[in-house]
């Protein structure tokens, strides 16, 4: 069966610094899509990241880079540049093959950014 | 923008109570979902729609129902309340494809007392 896994609770990183949130997947579909989202402390979440299985290059969005490693079955997150408001809860997401949207989420990391 | 919109950011209710969660989406997306979550458990779908009047289990429909009689609008209905369905409820929609992420709602946090 498919499954996300965060194994890191939480996490701390200093101002301007990187950081790396682990998440690795398991899944037998050879087509899938990995997502991170941010919640901050309001609750809403909030699209960061994609990164689709045939993608050959890993995805980046400004400070957001998804380091993709598919034999590895990994794709953390790494932020650079830490930002006090970078401050909250970031979730692993993995769309299920190509026949259906659903999205199975892990666990989730709490990033705490300190000055 | 996108926007979804939960109709409260936070309910008490009682035990044994009907209680109906509403969501609404402005981009005319084909997919809603409902999830619930709970510290450590992350994420959890309970049900989703591809469609006005089509809907699906996710992976914890037991005491849930839910209603899409229009595009927009997305109900999660909670039966009979009971305390273990004190959580954060989120809406979320997209585009229906394989590529679209999904965009959440607020988020309601209910309390059943």
């Amino acid at each position: 069966a498919q499954k996300i896994t965060q194994t890191q609770p939480g996490m701390f990183v200093q101002e301007k610094e990187a950081v790396t949130l682990d998440c690795t997947y398991d899944t037998s579909d050879q087509s899938y899509g990995l997502f991170w989202y941010k919640q901050p402390s309001s609750g809403e979440m909030i699209f960061l990241i994609y990164q689709g299985s045939y993608d050959e290059q890993n995805a980046t969005e400004g400070r957001y880079s998804l380091n993709f490693q598919k034999a590895r079955k990994s794709a953390n997150l790494v932020i650079s540049a830490s930002q006090l408001g970078d401050s909250a809860m970031y979730f692993c997401a993995m769309r299920e093959g190509r026949l259906t949207d659903k999205l199975i989420f892990g666990t989730g990391t709490r990033l705490q950014v300190f000055p | 923008d996108v926007k979804v919109t939960q109709s409260s950011r936070y309910l008490v209710k009682r035990t044994g109570e009907k209680v109906f969660l509403e969501c609404v989406q402005d981009m005319d997306h084909e997919n809603m979902f409902w999830y619930r979550q709970d510290p450590g458990l992350g994420l959890r779908l309970i049900y989703f729609s591809y469609d006005v009047k089509m809907k699906e289990k996710g992976d914890i429909p037991e005491g849930y129902s839910v209603s899409r009689e229009k595009k927009e609008r997305f109900s999660l209905i909670l039966e009979s309340a009971s305390t273990n369905q004190t959580s954060m409820y989120l809406c979320a929609s997209s585009e229906g494809g394989y590529f679209y992420e999904q965009y959440f709602g607020p988020g309601t946090r209910l309390t059943v007392t």
